[in-house]
């Protein structure tokens, strides 16, 4: 069985870039969630996809977008980067249910801002 | 939203057992308890989840109150290993929208 991997580990950016993150989901799970972990603090919800759809959102700005591809793997957008957009980043795939199933976290893509 | 409040940090001794608590006194019905931990350097990690009577699983216990307004992550046995932030995190059926706090500390004492 196969975890969530998540590329690249580190990335280096400025100001007003954007940038394209990745992560594919553990084998069997059809949904996939995305969190932004600062320094220091818990992840915060970005937001959800399930069947390629978003399935819920955090409180981000429309610059941070998503998608789910037809494997279930997903990419995260950040466009217009900020300084307080460093932070780690955190991919989560899971079983869609009517009960909650365990989220299996990736262990992140750090993002640092100049 | 629902939310938790948990102790900024614990300590514990090795090999011994370690109680975590949680307080979610706006808790709703339909809410699920959830708990995860975050070792140094890695994402998060499952630990367990309820939603009204007391679960055991491999890793933990979780003993929930009756009225549902607290909770407890047991370890019965503490090892170098369990240092890590556990976050207790409250989400409705669908599990679409987990709201970590900060979470507790643990450091484990050998």
């Amino acid at each position: 069985e196969t975890g969530v991997t998540q590329s690249p580990t580190h990335l280096i950016k400025t100001r007003g870039q954007q940038v394209t993150l990745r992560c594919s989901s553990q084998s069997g799970h059809n949904t996939v969630s995305w969190y932004q972990q600062a320094l220091g603090q818990g992840p915060q919800f970005i937001f959800q996809y399930y069947r390629e759809e978003e399935n819920g959102r955090g409180n981000f700005p429309p610059r941070f977008s998503g998608l789910q591809f037809p494997n279930y793997s997903s990419e995260l957008n950040v466009n217009a980067l900020e300084l307080d957009d460093s932070a780690l980043y955190l991919c989560a795939s899971s079983l869609w249910g009517y009960e909650p199933e365990p989220q299996h976290f990736g262990d992140g893509t750090r993002l640092s801002i100049l | 939203d629902a939310k938790t409040t948990q102790p900024n940090s614990m300590e514990s001794n090795e090999e011994e057992p370690v109680h975590l608590p949680c307080n979610h006194s706006t808790i709703s019905g339909t809410d699920y308890i959830h708990w995860y931990r975050q070792l140094p350097s890695q994402g998060p990690e499952y630990v367990i989840h309820g939603l009204t009577s007391n679960v055991n699983n491999r890793m933990a216990s979780l003993a929930i109150a009756e009225d549902r307004k607290s909770s407890t992550l047991i370890l019965h046995r503490a090892t170098l290993r369990d240092a890590a932030v556990y976050y207790c995190i409250l989400t409705m059926n669908n599990n679409n929208d987990m709201r970590f706090g900060a979470g507790t500390r643990l450091t484990v004492k050998p």
